[in-house]
């Protein structure tokens, strides 16, 4: 069965510092991997997607992910946070077919002025 | 181009009633999916429809059942309710495939007492 793991619960950083959240997945096959955000009372928002290709992939809001398929990790990194990116993090694994993501426990970031 | 609707955003219901959600998708959308979330289990898959048919099921009892429509606006139904039913439940629509994102609605509210 497909699990995704998100080893930190809660993280507080400093504005402007560098951010990593990690993400492992466990899956038989390279799954489509996916990083989403959710504000306080909001839904989710997309920040970046991995299917194939250039393991380093860009999203929105200057967020990056890297796919390391030997560690089976898909950890989101960002070069200097900022106090709106203050919300919960998710990270999402899905087959190749159907829409039946299957989501990590989130990441809570804090961010510190 | 409009979001995705959920209605209501809150419901209040007590053990044993039973309760109907509503979500309309981003027009052209033809794959919603359902999802709880809960402080304890996190985001779980519930189903998705695709074209009026349930396309993908997660591990949730028979008491959880959805159904879409023509115009590709879905609705879920929860019968007898139980106190662990409290719990955000959002929707989300696509195109269908998942290389397509899927777009989240604010989600809906659900307590029960």
């Amino acid at each position: 069965a497909q699990s995704v793991t998100q080893p930190d619960i809660h993280i507080t950083v400093s504005e402007g510092a560098s951010l990593e959240l990690r993400c492992n997945y466990s899956y038989g096959a390279t799954p489509y991997l996916f990083w989403y955000v959710q504000s306080p009372g909001q839904g989710l928002q997309l920040l970046l997607k991995y299917f194939s290709g250039d393991t380093l992939v860009q999203g929105i809001k200057g967020f990056e992910a890297e796919f390391k398929r030997s560690q089976s990790s898909f950890n989101l990194r960002k070069p200097s946070v900022h106090w709106s990116d203050a919300a919960e993090y998710f990270c999402a694994v899905a087959p190749n077919y159907g829409q039946n993501f299957v989501f990590g426990p989130g990441t809570r970031l804090s961010v510190l002025p | 181009k409009a979001g995705v609707t959920q209605t209501p955003r809150y419901l209040i219901k007590t053990r044993g009633q039973q309760v109907t959600l509503s979500c309309s998708p981003i027009s052209g959308h033809r794959s919603v999916s359902w999802y709880q979330q809960t402080p304890g289990q996190g985001l779980q898959f519930l189903f998705e429809y695709f074209s009026e048919t349930q396309r993908n099921k997660g591990n949730f009892p028979g008491r959880f059942s959805g159904r879409q429509f023509s115009n590709s606006r879905s609705e879920m139904n929860v019968s007898t309710l139980e106190l662990g039913d409290s719990a955000l439940y959002l929707c989300a629509s696509s195109l269908g495939t998942v290389d397509n994102e899927q777009f989240f609605g604010p989600g809906t509210r659900l307590t029960v007492l």
